[in-house]
């Protein structure tokens, strides 16, 4: 089963404070990342998926990049608001069947 | 749109008892995924399900029996509840694991 780590576990700021959360993955046999967003008591949404090294996407104030080269990917958040907290998940296929297996999240407070 | 669709949406077992939770999505998605969430664990892939008639093990299948009964469903089989079974079910389904799962709102399930 393919292994997907985030970092950090959680993570408290300050509202306007901007923050960057960190997704690992293997390297090798790369098909695609997603990026999820996921509110307490809902369903997760998703906020990217990027196929490419190089690959910048950006939804207001969130933007993530990829380099697969390396097995990583960053997801940014410029000017933090109270309403963005929540977790934030990173997945990837992987195995024989390409199955959808996800990190075990980044858990965002934002203080006002 | 309706979406994912699960229900039911809160069930109490009995350890021992059989249950069946349902999920299905308008989407015209081939696959489709049911997740369980833990504290602390993020999602954990059960059973994942790439087309009519194919399933697959995921990261915790033991205890779980799958059946994708047309292009729509993906069903989800507890034979014998276990109290390790309390959790948060989420079924998702996606077009191409290059594009974003959608998820259904969760069964909380309890058995005691």
């Amino acid at each position: 089963i393919l292994n997907v780590e985030q970092s950090p576990q959680s993570l408290h700021v300050q509202e306007g404070d901007s923050t960057n959360f960190t997704c690992s993955f293997p390297s090798s046999n790369f098909y695609a990342l997603h990026w999820y967003r996921w509110e307490t008591a809902k369903s997760p949404e998703a906020l990217f998926v990027m196929t490419l090294n190089g690959d910048e996407k950006k939804k207001g104030r969130i933007s993530a990049t990829l380099n697969t080269k390396e097995g990583y990917s960053y997801l940014y958040i410029k000017g933090s608001q109270p309403e963005d907290s929540a977790t934030y998940l990173c997945a990837l296929p992987g195995g024989a069947t390409n199955k959808l297996i996800f990190g075990t999240g980044t858990l965002l407070a934002v203080q006002p | 749109n309706a979406g994912v669709t699960q229900t039911p949406k809160f069930q109490v077992l009995k350890t021992g008892q059989s249950m069946t939770l349902q999920c299905a999505q308008d989407m015209n998605h081939n696959s489709m995924y049911w997740y369980r969430q833990d504290p602390g664990m993020g999602l954990r892939l059960i059973y994942y399900s790439a087309s009519e008639g194919t399933t697959d093990k995921g990261e915790v299948p033991n205890g779980y029996n799958v059946s994708r009964l047309n292009k729509r469903e993906f069903s989800l089989r507890l034979e014998s509840a276990a109290p390790s079974q309390t959790s948060v079910y989420f079924c998702a389904s996606s077009e191409t694991q290059r594009t974003e799962a959608f998820f259904g709102q969760g069964t909380r399930l309890t058995v005691v």
